[in-house]
């Protein structure tokens, strides 16, 4: 158990819905960090926030968006959805220092029909 | 972002040593090497990390070239609980963001 709580662990929706993904980060951990993982692509990095405030950004879609909240749980809201975006989403959370490890999630896996 | 370059598979034997290389040519002063492993319908696993120095825990071993520029993971007696893709990863110590960025990362397959 890594610590990192994903809810939830399976959705289906219909294409043109919106879904949100929830994340619990360990206790203590202020980053989190949210990654798609497609059958055909690997792991990317989508959007990092630290303590509230979105510090990184990757190859996260406009239709995308992602919060960190006072409690350092985090969302990533997902809209207009389309087939493409079925895929793994996975949260990671680590320390405040860049030599620290970060623990993932155990993913949400998310079937656009 | 640094990258890093990985063969794509790798094969092993039940009980025997492995080495995992991993080639990053431009790796900067202030990067960690960051290796972690991804089983199969799981989330990615924190394996190891290090800076300059040779490092050992209880998953494996990190062997780190002296100009920085390859290093290597070592599983000192593979099990099939070790089949996964692992992936080696740099991260920036000074920029604040320390996001992981991954590459495709080497399959490894043990073989009873």
């Amino acid at each position: 158990d890594s610590g990192v709580t994903q809810t939830p662990k399976h959705l289906i929706t219909a294409t043109g819905q919106r879904v949100t993904l929830r994340c619990s980060p360990r206790s203590g951990d202020l980053s989190v960090y949210w990654y798609q993982q497609s059958l055909d692509q690997g792991l990317q990095f989508l959007i990092q926030y630290y303590n509230g405030e979105e510090r990184a950004k990757g190859n996260i879609l406009e239709r995308f968006s992602a919060q960190q909240f006072p409690d350092l749980h985090s969302e990533l809201n997902l809209s207009s959805l389309e087939l493409g975006d079925s895929a793994l989403y996975f949260c990671a959370s680590s320390g405040p220092t860049g030599r620290t490890e970060a623990f993932f999630g155990q993913g949400t896996r998310l079937t656009v029909v | 972002d640094a990258k890093t370059t990985q063969p794509n598979s790798m094969e092993s034997n039940e009980e025997e040593p492995v080495h995992l290389p991993c080639n990053h040519s431009t790796i900067s002063g202030t990067d960690y090497i960051h290796w972690y492993r991804q089983l199969p319908s799981q989330g990615p696993e924190y394996v190891i990390h290090g800076l300059t120095s040779n490092v050992n825990n209880r998953m494996a071993s990190l062997a780190i070239a002296e100009d920085r520029k390859s290093s290597t993971l070592i599983l000192h007696r593979a099990t099939l609980r070790d089949a996964a893709v692992y992936y080696c990863i740099l991260r920036d110590e000074t920029s604040g963001t320390y996001k992981y960025i991954f590459g495709t990362g080497t399959r490894l397959k043990v073989l009873a």
